[in-house]
């Protein structure tokens, strides 16, 4: 079964500096989804961003960009000018592409905390 | 605003009783998920639904049973309720089977207190 490895359970960074959470994953699978989901204290879980397995390009979505390194199984999420609305729990999942289910596996989260 | 509708937002109850969550999916979407989010923890992943037919099951314990609709919509049921259940329960919802962009769509969830 794959499994989603968060290793930092908090991370505080100053406004409008950069941060940088960890994900790893464990899987035998050669295709695959990766994501980032944010959940602020409203508790509604946002889509930050997403990354398909196959594509070497590192996605962005404005201020937030990814480091995917396939070969060790490497996701991070880096936040660029952080914002005091960027605060909230990231949580990092999977998501096979072989057919079977389609859910979405979720480390236990990193809890970020901007300073002003 | 996802598109997801999960009702009741809290819901207090006692130990031995039963509850039932619902959740209406986004418009369009077949797949429907549920997910367990206790105190400092992850999404637990409990069971999926795909145009009413259970597609996948997660540690759902035995105390609780899911279904969908016709409609689509999804109902959860948890019943003999004991304090370790006591969580926040998403339901999610995709376009289906092997969707292309691969991402949930999740609604608010469903705060539930067992004393």
């Amino acid at each position: 079964a794959q499994t989603v490895t968060q290793s930092q359970p908090e991370m505080s960074v100053q406004e409008a500096e950069t941060v940088t959470l960890s994900c790893t994953y464990d899987t035998s699978e050669s295709d695959y989804y990766l994501f980032w989901y944010k959940q602020p204290p409203s508790r509604q879980m946002i889509l930050v961003i997403r990354q398909e397995a196959y594509k070497q390009q590192n996605a962005t979505e404005n201020r937030f960009s990814v480091n995917f390194q396939k070969a060790a199984k490497s996701f991070s999420l880096k936040i660029s000018d952080s914002q005091l609305g960027d605060a909230a729990m990231y949580f990092c999942a999977y998501r096979s592409a072989q057919g079977g289910s389609e859910k979405l596996v979720f480390g236990k989260g990193t809890k970020l905390t901007v300073n002003p | 605003d996802s598109g997801v509708t999960q009702t009741p937002k809290h819901l207090i109850t006692a130990t031995g009783q039963r509850v039932t969550l619902r959740c209406s999916p986004r418009s369009g979407d077949l797949s429907v998920y549920w997910y367990q989010q206790s105190l400092d923890q992850g999404l637990q992943f409990l069971i999926q639904y795909y145009n009413g037919e259970e597609r996948a099951k997660g540690n759902i314990l035995e105390r609780f049973s899911a279904q969908q609709f016709p409609d689509l919509h999804s109902e959860l049921n948890l019943s003999s309720l004991e304090l370790g259940d006591s969580a926040l329960y998403f339901c999610a919802s995709s376009v289906g089977a092997g969707s292309y962009t691969g991402e949930l769509f999740f609604g608010e969830g469903s705060r539930l207190t067992v004393l």
